[in-house]
């Protein structure tokens, strides 16, 4: 079957430092990748999209060099959370989709839950 | 303004009951309308997809429906289980994007 593995599942991190999460795409080819953030008692936020020969597009309150995200094949994606502080703990989502279509399959991960002292 | 917004917040049910999950949203133009479960910490797990204009689908004990034109869904839970305790999401596809707008989640608790 069709599965997206995130790891790590959780990491605790000291303000300021970084910490790297990833995303694999199993049993399916990985048309596009967004990565999502589901803040305390919030909903999730998207982060970015990343299409397959396309330039990855950040949401609005969201950027590159905060959120550095490689997509290098249509199994994997990586993103980065740079100088993480309070505010940007929370769970960390990857959903993949198949094909091209909007309403092609989408598949989620299990998250990585950043927690930031 | 929340675009997608979930009622009740949250619901105790008994195992056994049937409960009803309603979504209004004011995406505009709206594609497609996806429901997810998310156990306590962990990530989405899909149930349905509904598309057309006026659309029905069925997974299980999972039933939904679509209305665009009064931009309003509804997730049914047919003979719960203890294991239906989660929070439903709603979301909304956007026409001719990909991006998904999230709704605030309802939780469903059941009781044995």
């Amino acid at each position: 079957g069709a599965l997206v593995y995130q790891y790590p599942r959780r990491t605790i991190c000291k303000s300021g430092t970084s910490m790297r999460m990833e995303c694999q795409a199993v049993g399916f080819q990985a048309t596009s990748v967004a990565w999502y953030r589901q803040s305390p008692q919030k909903t999730f936020e998207l982060i970015a999209l990343s299409t397959v020969n396309s330039a990855i597009k950040y949401e609005q309150n969201f950027t590159q060099e905060k959120f550095p995200i490689s997509h290098p094949n249509l199994s994997f994606s990586s993103m980065t959370v740079l100088n993480a502080y309070l505010e940007d703990r929370g769970l960390y989502l990857c959903g993949a989709r198949t094909g091209t279509g909007d309403t092609g399959q989408l598949y989620f991960g299990e998250g990585s839950k950043l927690t930031v002292l | 303004k929340t675009q997608v917004e979930q009622s009740p917040q949250s619901l105790v049910v008994r195992q056994g009951e049937n409960c009803v999950l309603q979504c209004n949203y004011s995406v505009t133009p709206d594609n497609h309308l996806r429901w997810f479960k998310q156990d306590t910490g962990k990530g989405l797990v899909s149930l349905t997809v509904l598309v057309d204009q006026k659309d029905k689908t069925s997974n299980g004990r999972y039933s939904a429906t679509l209305d665009k034109d009064a931009k309003h869904s509804t997730l049914h839970i047919t003979a719960t289980l203890l294991d239906d305790t989660a929070t439903y999401i709603c979301v909304v596809g956007a026409q001719g994007g990909r991006a998904l707008i999230f709704g605030t989640g309802t939780t469903v608790s059941v009781s044995p």
